[in-house]
């Protein structure tokens, strides 16, 4: 593998369900992200980890939980979301301290029923 | 604060064209700034990027932009448009060492025959 990626690609949930978005970077980077995609608005960044440790948290709802157990993977923990939650969620990884170049995974697409 | 404008929601050129989609910034120091394309269903793949230097930079798919201080921006440019250029643009500005990156709301590009 190269590169970030992210599993699964694909994710249809009910509200109360409870499930998990994965990214794991092949990079060598020692910050990871999650941003959030919706249909006509600007990508919405939700979380920061850099050294393993979250350094920004943009006002993101309890519903969302994030985990990052290293530097190469990062976790989304969903549970009781709505409707309005139905989104591409992108991981992006850096090496902090270098004019924070990120690179994208290729999202996962939520449908929230 | 950092902001970053794309005029433009919309354009569509014919294959063969130029092409030029517009960027505009807002950002006390120098900026850190990129492009990035999306194609449908993907994530974000880094074109070129901005830091310092020469401001007519090279990017990958025969892109290039130009960084124009006294016009805070910087406008991606092609010569000639291939049909598997269409896809949604985005321009970010970055600080360094700093975290998020500001972007616009895109520009989705459609390629006539």
């Amino acid at each position: 593998e190269t590169g970030v990626t992210q599993t699964p690609r694909h994710l249809v949930m009910g509200m109360t369900n409870k499930k998990s978005l994965k990214c794991e970077q092949h990079l060598g980077h020692n910050a990871m992200y999650w941003y959030k995609q919706s249909a006509k608005k600007p990508l919405e960044l939700m979380f920061v980890y850099s050294l393993e440790e979250r350094v920004e948290n943009n006002s993101v709802p309890s519903r969302f939980s994030p985990e990052c157990p290293n530097s190469s993977h990062l976790f989304l923990h969903l549970h009781t979301l709505q409707p309005e939650d139905s989104a591409l969620y992108l991981c992006a990884s850096s090496q902090t301290g270098a004019y924070n170049e990120q690179f994208f995974g290729p999202g996962t697409r939520l449908t929230v029923l | 604060a950092q902001s970053v404008t794309q005029p433009d929601i919309h354009i569509t050129v014919s294959e063969g064209a130029s092409l030029e989609l517009r960027c505009n910034y807002s950002y006390g120091a120098t900026p850190y700034l990129f492009w990035y394309v999306q194609s449908p269903g993907q994530g974000l793949q880094l074109l070129l990027k901005y830091f310092s230097g020469d401001t007519l930079v090279q990017g990958i798919k025969g892109f290039e932009a130009e960084f124009k201080r006294s016009q805070s921006s910087f406008n991606l440019r092609k010569p000639s448009v291939h049909w598997s250029d269409a896809a949604e643009y985005f321009c970010a500005v970055g600080e360094y060492s700093g975290y998020a990156l500001n972007f616009g709301k895109g520009t989705s590009l459609l390629v006539t025959p």
